[in-house]
């Protein structure tokens, strides 16, 4: 079974600011796909940006950026010139190619991002 | 395109009572998806369908029952709810796998349910 941690429950950030959200996951497939969801106050589940795990290169949105190390199994999310509707949890997520046969979404516990004006 | 819909968005229940919730997709996607979400949690899945008539279990599937009768319906059924099932429910879909070789799937804005 796939496993996704979080290990910082919450960060605040300066507005304008960087501020970089970390992700460590277990599994022993080596094809798979890693993202991140926002989810503000609204409740609603947004992606924020994908990495398929047998593209070297990092995956960019905007300002949205993530640092993947396959060896190391880790999946950080980068976020420059943070805005104050950044503001939310956010969470890593984990899917097994689908040739594996697998539909599901293994989620972190997510880490709450507050932007500080 | 009205996306992914749920209904109701909020309910109390009493323990031992049931409901059901409902979600509605208007993309014609294949995949449905009943997740749940409680405090310090990501979400879970409960249930999950491929297709029109076919449900499969995810990882809590205990005290839930799902049934997809029409393409773009799911839903969730509580025969008998308690209090360990307040949480936020909240739907996805996703649509048939193609060329591609994964589904996005595209959630809805969530159901909070109370189980006094």
């Amino acid at each position: 079974a796939q496993t996704v941690t979080q290990s910082q429950p919450e960060m605040s950030v300066q507005e304008a600011e960087t501020v970089t959200l970390s992700c460590t996951y277990d599994t022993s497939e080596n094809n798979y796909y890693l993202f991140w969801y926002k989810q503000p106050p609204s409740r609603q589940m947004i992606l924020v940006i994908r990495q398929e795990a047998y593209k070297q290169q990092n995956a960019t949105e905007n300002r949205f950026s993530v640092n993947f190390q396959k060896a190391a199994k880790s999946f950080s999310l980068k976020i420059s010139d943070s805005q104050l509707g950044d503001t939310a949890m956010y969470f890593c997520a984990f899917m097994k190619h689908a040739r594996a046969g697998s539909y599901q979404l293994t989620f972190g516990k997510g880490t709450k991002l507050s932007v500080i004006p | 395109n009205a996306g992914v819909t749920q209904t109701p968005k909020f309910r109390v229940l009493k323990t031992g009572q049931s409901m059901t919730l409902l979600c509605a997709q208007d993309m014609n996607h294949e995949y449905m998806y009943w997740y749940r979400q409680d405090p310090g949690m990501g979400l879970r899945l409960i249930h999950y369908s491929v297709g029109e008539g076919t449900t499969a279990k995810g990882e809590v599937p205990d005290g839930y029952n799902v049934s997809r009768l029409k393409k773009q319906n799911f839903l969730l059924g509580l025969e008998s709810a308690a209090p360990s099932q307040t949480s936020v429910y909240f739907c996805a879909s996703s649509p048939t796998l193609g060329r591609g070789s994964y589904n996005e799937q595209f959630f809805g804005p969530g159901t909070r349910l109370t189980v006094l």
